[in-house]
C-alpha cells in the first residue's frame, strides 16, 4: 500500500473485553513499532521489530499487552483484559530498517475502554 | 521523569511570523534528534532531524538548531504559514537513530493565523 494502514481506527470495548488492534506497515519496511498517545501525553514507545530478530518488548506496560509480526509484514497488538486506563491511541509506524530513523506512522486506532 | 520536554503546550503565531519551538532533553547519550508534525485525526509525519555533531540543519522553512551543552534544540519556522497549524513533537534517540525506542516529548500544538 502507499502508506502504514492500521484497523479499526476506532474501538471501543467493555472494561475486561480483550481486543486486537492491526497494522499494515509499508511494503518493503523491515522495522515496525508500536506507540500509543494517552490524552495530553507524548508518544510512548511500546514495541518494536527489526526483521527476523527478537522483538524489543521494553514498552510494554504489563502482561496484558503483547504483539506479534506474522511473516515479516502484518502486525497485531493484543491487549488483553482490557483496564479504563489503556484509552489512548494506538499508534503504529515502519521504517526501512532499524538504522533509518524516519518513520512512518499509520492514522491511528482510537481504542476506548468503558 | 521525563528525557525529552517540550515545556510549552501550545504557540500562537501570525502568518509571515517566525514560529519557534523549543525542546529540552535530559540525557547526554541522546545522539539523534527528530521533529515529527502531526494534524487531527493523522499519524506523525518526520519532518526535519540533525546529529549531534551538528548544530544546524535547514530545510526550506524549517530550521532545527541544537546546543548540545544546554541539552536543547529548536526548531524554527519562517515563513511561518497557517498550513503549519499542528502539532509538533520533539524525539531523540540514543544510538545514532538505530535505536527502536525514539523518545517523544508532549508535543506544542502550534497555531498560526492568518
Amino acid at each position: 500500500g502507499a502508506g502504514v494502514s492500521q484497523s479499526p481506527s476506532n474501538k471501543v470495548t467493555e472494561k475486561g473485553k480483550d481486543v486486537e488492534l492491526r497494522c499494515d506497515p509499508i511494503s518493503g519496511h523491515t522495522a515496525l513499532y508500536w506507540y500509543r498517545q494517552s490524552l495530553g501525553q507524548g508518544l510512548e514507545f511500546l514495541i518494536y521489530f527489526q526483521g527476523n530478530s527478537a522483538p524489543d518488548k521494553s514498552g510494554l506496560p504489563s502482561d496484558r499487552f503483547s504483539a506479534e509480526r506474522t511473516g515479516g509484514s502484518v502486525s497485531t497488538l493484543t491487549i488483553q483484559r482490557t483496564q479504563q486506563e489503556d484509552s489512548a491511541v494506538y499508534l503504529c509506524a515502519s521504517s526501512e530498517d532499524s538504522t533509518n530513523e524516519k518513520l512512518f506512522f499509520g492514522s491511528g486506532t482510537q481504542l476506548s475502554v468503558l | 521523569d521525563q528525557q525529552v520536554k517540550q515545556n510549552s503546550p501550545s504557540l500562537s503565531v501570525q502568518e509571515g511570523r517566525i514560529s519557534i519551538l523549543n525542546c529540552d532533553y535530559t540525557n547526554s547519550m541522546f545522539d539523534y534528534f527528530l521533529w515529527y508534525k502531526k494534524y487531527p485525526a493523522e499519524g506523525p509525519t518526520f519532518l526535519i532531524s540533525i546529529s549531534s555533531i551538528k548544530d544546524k540543519n535547514e530545510d526550506g522553512r524549517f530550521t532545527v538548531f541544537l546546543n548540545k551543552s544546554a541539552k536543547h534544540l529548536s526548531l524554527h519556522i519562517v515563513p511561518s504559514q497557517p498550513g503549519d497549524s499542528a502539532v509538533y513533537f520533539c524525539a531523540a534517540s540514543g544510538d545514532g537513530g538505530s535505536q527502536g525506542n525514539l523518545i517523544f516529548g508532549k508535543g506544542t500544538k502550534l497555531s498560526v493565523k492568518p
